[in-house]
């Protein structure tokens, strides 16, 4: 089976709850922030975007904040549904790394009933 | 809609032997990449393509080559494999090149180095 995660942290929230996860970003000079979901067997998936001019940007029951103070960035998923669990993961890119993203460390979401 | 397709989607090797890995972007897109993702690890960028010509390059072993062929699929060729080597490999596709553009990803190969 799919062995991507097996030592990941994890956050457990009741369906219907909201989820918060969390990621600290290594480079300052980073202008650009994913956030993906990646399922197991397959890749990672595009959820939303965040450039460095912003502080929070909001999609379909998913909201990215940053924080570049502290180098921190966090993914809110609002009414957590069983279809939510994954594995995800931040990325950043660097102006100077331009076709670099570098990806933090995942976190596995579990949602039950 | 059309994705990345990766093939083939799982591949075992001995130890010193070679693999290729094949990549077709999504049509259209002209920039890929590829990352290593060891077990219980996060992607790991290795090289990256823009118009048939290598563009960025990462921690990819010397014992790796890629290329990007005049219809925009990429192979990553992979020499005296080590069990190490042993991970999932993912391409990603976008228009146009440089992260801030959105990369898609494919399913990944996954390989076994026995």
């Amino acid at each position: 089976g799919e062995s991507v995660g097996l030592h990941l942290p994890t956050l457990s929230v009741q369906e219907g709850d909201n989820s918060i996860i969390n990621c600290a970003y290594s480079n300052s000079a980073s202008d650009y922030f994913i956030w993906y979901k990646q399922e197991s067997g397959k890749g990672p998936q595009f959820i939303i975007d965040i450039r460095s001019n912003m502080d929070k940007r909001q999609g379909q029951r998913v909201t990215v904040l940053l924080n570049k103070t502290v180098k921190h960035l966090s993914l809110q998923i609002a009414a957590t549904q069983p279809g939510d669990s994954a594995v995800y993961f931040c990325a950043e890119s660097s102006p100077y790394n331009t076709d670099k993203l570098i990806f933090g460390t995942g976190t596995r979401l579990q949602v039950f009933p | 809609a059309a994705g990345v397709i990766q093939s083939p989607r799982h591949l075992i090797k001995e130890k010193r032997e070679t693999a290729t890995l094949k990549c077709y972007p999504i049509p259209r897109h002209d920039t890929v990449y590829w990352y290593q993702q060891g077990p219980g690890q996060d992607p790991q960028f290795l090289i990256s393509f823009y118009e048939k010509m290598q563009s960025d390059k990462g921690s990819i072993p010397d014992r790796f080559s890629a290329q990007q062929f005049s219809d925009y699929h990429s192979e990553l060729n992979m020499s005296s494999l080590e069990l190490g080597d042993s991970a999932l490999y993912f391409c990603a596709s976008s228009l146009g090149g440089g992260a801030s553009y959105e990369q898609y990803f494919g399913p990944g190969t996954r390989l076994t180095v026995t």
